[in-house]
């Protein structure tokens, strides 16, 4: 069972189309990251978000915090044929001494031109 | 900076034989950390290091599974014996203290 849903799992859709991602879990995080993967290519990270109800905007992307710091939500506005990827999501809590991250399954992203 | 250096990219073995990844973290960067990313499971952490002492290992599958850190600059994850359901994407990632974790390009195992 994955401590981070992440819904969809894929998602296929036409260029200029809009799109949300979601991160849901039962439990509070001190912090939340978004990162993005390529084929063949380690996860980048795009986002940090700390505070509940925090929202960050990075061009096209736009990442919320719930209000409980146990959800988030990405949002992609006219999406490009950059945007395909592997969507990862991970979770910051503090154990065994550190802050350690859970990631998210992912949400795999196709935009097509 | 060339980024985090991993190698082999990719390792085709057969069941029981012994692999070792190798992972070179970003230069000045004083944790590292070995993930496994499976279409199942997801990206799993496996061990992490600081300052070259290994402080997590509880994500480290079996006995079958050893990693070591005898500098700061190298790191190997050694699976002795390797078994078909090893198969996936190992990753290594470095960050300076609290900071962004940097991920490699990764090592696809397959396991015959």
């Amino acid at each position: 069972t994955q401590l981070l849903e992440q819904s969809p799992q894929f998602l296929s859709i036409q260029e200029g189309e809009n799109l949300t991602v979601y991160c849901n879990s039962s439990s509070v995080f001190s912090s939340l990251q978004w990162y993005r993967q390529e084929p063949g290519e380690g996860p980048v990270l795009l986002v940090t978000v700390v505070t509940g109800g925090e929202v960050k905007k990075l061009k096209r992307l736009t990442f919320q915090f719930g209000d409980a710091r146990k959800d988030s939500s990405l949002h992609i506005t006219a999406a490009q044929p950059g945007d395909t990827g592997l969507y990862l999501c991970a979770g910051a809590r503090f154990s065994g001494g550190y802050n350690k991250l859970i990631f998210g399954a992912g949400t795999r992203l196709a935009v097509h031109p | 900076d060339a980024g985090v250096i991993q190698s082999p990219r990719h390792e085709v073995t057969e069941m029981g034989q012994e692999v070792t990844l190798r992972c070179k973290p970003i230069s000045g960067h004083n944790s590292l950390f070995w993930y496994r990313q499976t279409m199942m499971r997801g990206l799993e952490l496996l061990i992490y290091f600081n300052n070259n002492v290994p402080i997590d290992d509880s994500g480290m599958p079996e006995d079958r599974f050893s990693a070591k850190m005898p500098n700061a600059s190298f790191s190997t994850l050694k699976i002795q014996p390797s078994e078909p359901r090893d198969s996936a994407v190992y990753f290594c990632a470095s960050r300076q203290e609290y900071n962004e974790q940097f991920f490699g390009p990764g090592t696809r195992l397959t396991v015959l």
